[in-house]
């Protein structure tokens, strides 16, 4: 598979136990904000997203939660799944206008479910 | 719905070379963006391409360029190769320019500078 997890911080759960994954976001002026989930082999998948003017939006076992004053993105995953092993990445957009705008990823999260 | 897709999947090329990446966006997409994905650097913004013209621009050096052609299908050009240049280049495709929330990604070309 591709080594797209290399130098990346890595968080181990228990299936079915919940899991928390951090991202520290650069820009206070961005204004959109996603998750992704790469998994080995594939091209990264669309998750979740949250606008600067929400804290949290949830999805199916997902929730992601925005704290603009410390520049902090977090997704939730309830009762944990193997197939939720993966890379999980934030991105950060900022948009400027007429369709323009500034695409920013985190580094990414692996996580490793234990049966 | 067929979806994105790369080619070639796998690549090697050696320091001054050239080379020439393509995507197929999803039928109806007209927007194409391209990515790199290093273990160092992460993921990082190209270029966006709608309609035939560049939309968008990330931060990277006049080597790096792109086209569109009139059936949506992009290349990426990337010219007197590096050795950091190895990386997946990933394409992603959506309906509208700038409809980052809406971007469907394809699996990657792995290239490998020598």
């Amino acid at each position: 598979g591709e080594n797209v997890g290399l130098h990346l911080p890595t968080l181990s759960v228990q299936e079915s136990d919940n899991s928390i994954i951090n991202c520290a976001y650069s820009n206070s002026a961005s204004d959109y904000f996603i998750w992704y989930k790469q998994e080995s082999g594939k091209g990264p998948q669309f998750i979740i997203d949250i606008r600067s003017n929400m804290d949290k939006r949830q999805g199916q076992r997902v929730t992601v939660l925005l704290n603009k004053t410390v520049k902090h993105l977090s997704l939730q995953i309830a009762a944990t799944q193997p197939g939720d092993s993966a890379v999980y990445f934030c991105a950060e957009t900022l948009y400027s206008g007429a369709g323009s705008y500034q695409l920013t990823f985190g580094k990414g999260t692996k996580l490793s479910v234990i049966p | 719905k067929a979806g994105v897709t790369q080619t070639p999947r796998y690549l090697i090329k050696t320091r001054g070379q050239q080379v020439t990446l393509s995507c197929s966006p999803i039928s109806g997409h007209r927007s194409v963006s391209w990515y790199q994905q290093t273990p160092g650097q992460g993921l990082q913004f190209l270029f966006e391409y709608f309609s035939e013209t560049q939309r968008n621009k990330g931060n990277f050096p006049g080597r790096f360029s792109g086209r569109q052609f009139s059936n949506s299908r992009s290349e990426m050009n990337v010219s007197t190769l590096e050795l950091g240049d190895s990386a997946l280049y990933l394409c992603a495709s959506s309906l509208g320019a700038g409809s980052v929330e809406t971007q469907y990604f394809g699996p990657g070309t792995r290239l490998l500078v020598l």
